[in-house]
């Protein structure tokens, strides 16, 4: 299976502020890449596949870009309603697999 | 309003079995691949199974391969996941989950359940 491997895990940042978080794939997934983000008690919402698209609803303060190992997930201007846990996810294979996950928290 | 509304969570001893239902309403049912995402307690997202859209093709994490069934009723607009051999390792929120189509590659999930829990212990 392929690895996904986020950082940082935990990441403390204010309102305004211009976030980053990586994640490194253990073998080539082309641009076969999704961001999700999690609120405490709340589902998982699909924001970028395809490492840089969109999905349909959310803020362009999220970009997303990379291919084949590395990828990054950039919030441009952090927002409070931001302060969530990001996953990534690899869909280059039938064998699915998620990042560990990278939490943003109030600095 | 796409919807997915799993039940079936619950209790379970170890060894035990368990049967999940995921009612989706709100989109063409048979129009898309879904599946099951779960969750342990204060840990990361995990993906356990999908279905393609006539349910022809099944595919599994190697953590539950030969303990559990996913299934779909396109009649019904039900998804199911058949669970056997349960183990504490098992515990999690078990989410449904709707593919995104026309992204290519394998399954891009855009619409999520709010989850059941399934805890197993004795």
């Amino acid at each position: 299976d392929i690895q996904m491997t986020q950082s940082p895990s935990t990441l403390s940042a204010s309102v305004g502020d211009r976030v980053t978080i990586t994640c490194r794939a253990s073998q080539g997934v082309s641009d076969l890449l999704a961001w999700y983000q999690q609120k405490p008690g709340k589902a998982p919402q699909l924001l970028i596949y395809r490492a840089s698209r969109l999905n349909s609803g959310v803020p362009s303060r999220f970009s997303g870009s990379g291919s084949g190992t590395e990828f990054t997930l950039t919030i441009s201007s952090l927002q409070p309603d931001d302060f969530a846990t990001y996953y990534c996810q690899q869909f280059n294979t039938f064998s699915l697999t998620f990042g560990g996950g990278s939490k943003v928290e109030i600095k | 309003e796409v919807q997915l509304a799993e039940s079936g969570g619950g209790l379970v001893q170890p060894g035990g079995s368990l049967r999940l239902s995921c009612a989706a309403s709100g989109f063409t049912f048979n129009s898309h691949a879904l599946g099951w995402v779960r969750q342990a307690p204060g840990k990361g997202l995990e993906w356990v199974s999908v279905i393609s859209i006539r349910g022809d093709f099944t595919y599994y994490a190697d953590s539950v391969k030969g303990r559990v069934t996913i299934s779909r009723d396109n009649w019904k607009t039900t998804l199911y996941l058949q669970m056997n051999g349960l183990r504490a390792e098992d515990t999690a929120v078990y989410y449904c989950v709707k593919e995104l189509v026309g992204v290519g590659g394998s399954y891009v999930f855009d619409k999520w359940g709010k989850g059941t829990l399934v805890t197993v212990s004795s």
